[in-house]
């Protein structure tokens, strides 16, 4: 059974700072992974895409990895602002369909 | 539509009412699911419809949840007899399925809060 994880499960940077997120999976047999963001009161925002074959996609500001070997994806914000503060989530798209969410890391980014 | 839309978006039952969740996929998505999120925590899979059929039900919690999507497209997800841990919110995602080439990306809507006094 897929299992997912994330570190830190809460960060709190000053307005300016590069950062790393982290997602941890347990089954490296996946379709994809996925990264999204929640505001509070809110549904989940997708953010990036990266496909089993690919190594990592960008965004704007925003670079997700993947390393299906190791289990890992990483999430790197760089010039993070005030309006970053939110929950980054990490889903694993499993082939026996369904998306397996890790618990979230609670981003404060402080001006 | 431009993207999922779930009603009501907050809905307060008494325990023991029965109650009812809608969700509109975005138009021409073949694949719904969907996901119960309670606070502080990220989504757990409930269920996942490819098209009209239901291909996994396994997440959902007890016989009192039931889901269905009878042409494909709005689905609605019923929870009977109400009780307090039912309380959450309920989220509907979408996308255009993993076949002939496309991704699989999940499209969220807004979520039902529901909660149970």
């Amino acid at each position: 059974k897929q299992e997912v994880t994330q570190i830190p499960a809460a960060l709190s940077v000053p307005e300016g700072e590069n950062l790393v997120l982290n997602c941890s999976f347990t089954d490296s047999a996946i379709y994809n992974l996925q990264w999204f963001r929640q505001d509070p009161g809110k549904g989940l925002t997708s953010l990036l895409l990266i496909q089993s074959s690919q190594r990592e996609q960008t965004s704007g500001r925003l670079n997700a990895s993947l390393d299906k070997s190791s289990g890992r994806s990483t999430l790197y914000i760089a010039a993070s602002q005030p309006g970053d503060s939110a929950t980054y989530l990490c889903a694993a798209d499993n082939y026996g369909q369904n998306f397996v969410f890790g618990p979230g890391t609670r981003l404060s980014v402080l001006p | 539509g431009a993207g999922v839309s779930q009603s009501p978006r907050y809905k307060v039952a008494k325990r023991g009412q029965d109650v009812a969740l809608r969700c509109d996929p975005i138009s021409g998505h073949v694949s719904l699911f969907w996901y119960q999120q309670a606070l502080g925590q990220g989504p757990e899979f409930l269920t996942y419809f490819q098209n009209e059929a239901q291909l996994d039900k396994s997440g959902l919690p007890s016989d009192r949840f039931f889901a269905e999507r009878p042409e494909g497209s709005v689905s609605t997800l019923k929870i009977q007899r109400t009780q307090q841990e039912d309380s959450a919110v309920y989220l509907c995602a979408s996308s255009l399925g993993r076949a002939s080439g496309y991704t699989g990306e999940l499209f969220f809507g807004e979520g039902s809060r529901l909660t149970v006094l």
